[in-house]
């Protein structure tokens, strides 16, 4: 079946623009988590979501970053006014957590934010 | 709060060799430890996982890793690699059964040579 896929692949910026990430999990698949992987700090998580709402943002590095999920599926990452130190590959996952039931997640490609 | 050491930054094997990576974690409670492999451009993709039960788990392409509570490490381990496994591994821990965020270790980058 369909795997995570996320849009753009890539995505160049001028520093001072706003852009928006988008990720579409596996068909069925209720949490959904949100990664950057950067030279400097390797992967980092952001963000996770069970459902609609993210019950843990302890990840989110500023209050530029903000994302969102509607209808239990796909999410936006959203960053504003980017900065040089936003660029880096955002990786989004997703896993078919139920109770206590154990979770795998499973990437997808990710995308490539460069801020001029 | 977890965290997750992989002390190999770069490791390079000859063709057939075997490989073992070193993975040592922090965490307070029961771990979940997952070891993921990354191609260049490419996404994570998980090799393995361990939650409980047998001490050795089996994974795809011939991997395999082996939980040691008493030394805190989750070592990947492949008796012979092949050209194709050069890539980023990835060592990881997580939370509450894996549902919630990973904590990811630095990555190894295997070399392979002929």
């Amino acid at each position: 079946g369909a795997g995570v896929s996320q849009s753009p692949s890539n995505k160049v910026t001028e520093k001072g623009k706003d852009v928006e990430l988008r990720c579409d999990p596996i068909s069925g698949h209720t949490a959904l988590y949100w990664y950057r992987q950067s030279l400097g700090q390797g992967l980092e998580f952001l963000i996770y979501f069970q459902g609609n709402s993210a019950p843990d943002k302890s990840g989110l590095p500023s209050d530029r970053f903000s994302a969102e999920r509607t209808g239990g599926s796909v999410s936006t990452l959203t960053i504003q006014r980017t900065q040089q130190e936003d660029s880096a590959v955002y990786l989004c996952a997703s896993s078919s957590r139920s109770g206590g039931a154990i979770g795998t997640q499973y990437f997808g490609p990710g995308t490539r934010l460069t801020v001029l | 709060a977890q965290s997750v050491t992989q002390p190999d930054i770069h490791i390079t094997v000859s063709e057939g060799a075997s490989l073992e990576l070193r993975c040592n974690y922090s965490y307070g409670a029961t771990p979940y430890l997952f070891w993921y492999v990354q191609s260049p451009g490419q996404g994570l993709q998980l090799l393995l996982k361990y939650f409980s039960g047998d001490t050795l788990v089996q994974g795809i392409k011939g991997f395999e890793a082996e939980f040691k509570r008493s030394q805190s490490s989750f070592n990947l381990r492949k008796p012979s690699v092949h050209w194709s496994d050069a890539a980023e591994y990835f060592c990881a821990v997580g939370t509450n059964f894996g549902n919630e965020k990973l904590t990811f270790g630095t990555g190894t980058r295997l070399t392979i040579i002929p």
